[in-house]
């Protein structure tokens, strides 16, 4: 079974552009969450979309978004670009089954590297 | 806040079995301990997880001791391909409440020659 793939892997912006990044799931996984890491924060959960609806959301400013369409792929878009919005974007799907004790592991991609200039 | 502390950098000589202790000591009862490892700027890694019984897979095996207030991952012949960044994660089961996962710093392991 193929992997979390993420498109593309590096990306190049200037302050003040906005950016799209892509993510597609494991076959069969519904759910799909975003993660930011930089050297000084770490790893930082962004949102978590599921059913095409966001379902949880970091602490991250409305600069941020995303989506989620029918076939569970998800998108990401960060606006007006500002220096420290360069980092490591992670993208990890899970199957959320829903089920109360499902434990539901997320599995990651490989992340697309946003450098901003 | 991450509900883990781990150790900051551990090493380990190859071939060698490698420990890595985590504390939890926050943990509630519906809360699994998630193991995940990041090589150098790859997408973390899933290692294992358990909620209050010892756990083993191909890859690992997880103690967690009767409290549930720590518990130990084992790398039982380490190799320098596991030079990478363990983290430690404690999560409540998912049922309808979505997932996000809070991470530390994690542990630095070096798998030396």
């Amino acid at each position: 079974k193929a992997g979390v793939t993420q498109t593309p892997r590096y990306l190049i912006k200037t302050r003040g552009q906005q950016v799209t990044l892509s993510c597609s799931p494991i076959s069969g996984h519904r759910s799909v969450s975003w993660y930011q890491q930089t050297p000084g924060q770490g790893l930082q959960f962004l949102f978590e979309y599921f059913s095409e609806t966001q379902r949880n959301k970091g602490n991250f400013p409305g600069r941020f978004s995303g989506r989620q369409f029918s076939n569970s792929r998800s998108e990401m878009n960060v606006s007006t670009l500002e220096l420290g919005d360069s980092a490591l974007y992670l993208c990890a799907s899970s199957f959320r089954s829903g089920h109360r004790t499902s434990t539901d592991t997320q599995y990651f991609g490989p992340g697309t590297r946003l450098t901003v200039l | 806040d991450a509900k883990t502390t781990q150790p900051p950098s551990m090493d380990c000589a190859e071939g060698r079995a490698a420990n890595l202790p985590c504390n939890h000591s926050t943990i509630s009862g519906n809360e699994y301990v998630y193991w995940y490892r990041q090589i150098h700027s790859q997408g973390p890694q899933y290692i294992i997880h358990g909620l209050k019984n010892n756990e083993t897979n191909e890859m690992a095996s997880l103690i967690i001791t009767e409290d549930r207030k720590s518990s130990t991952l084992i790398l039982p012949h380490a190799t320098l391909r596991d030079t990478a960044v363990y983290y430690c994660i404690v999560r409540v089961a998912l049922g309808n409440q979505g997932g996000k996962l809070i991470f530390g710093q994690g542990t630095e392991l070096s798998v030396k020659p």
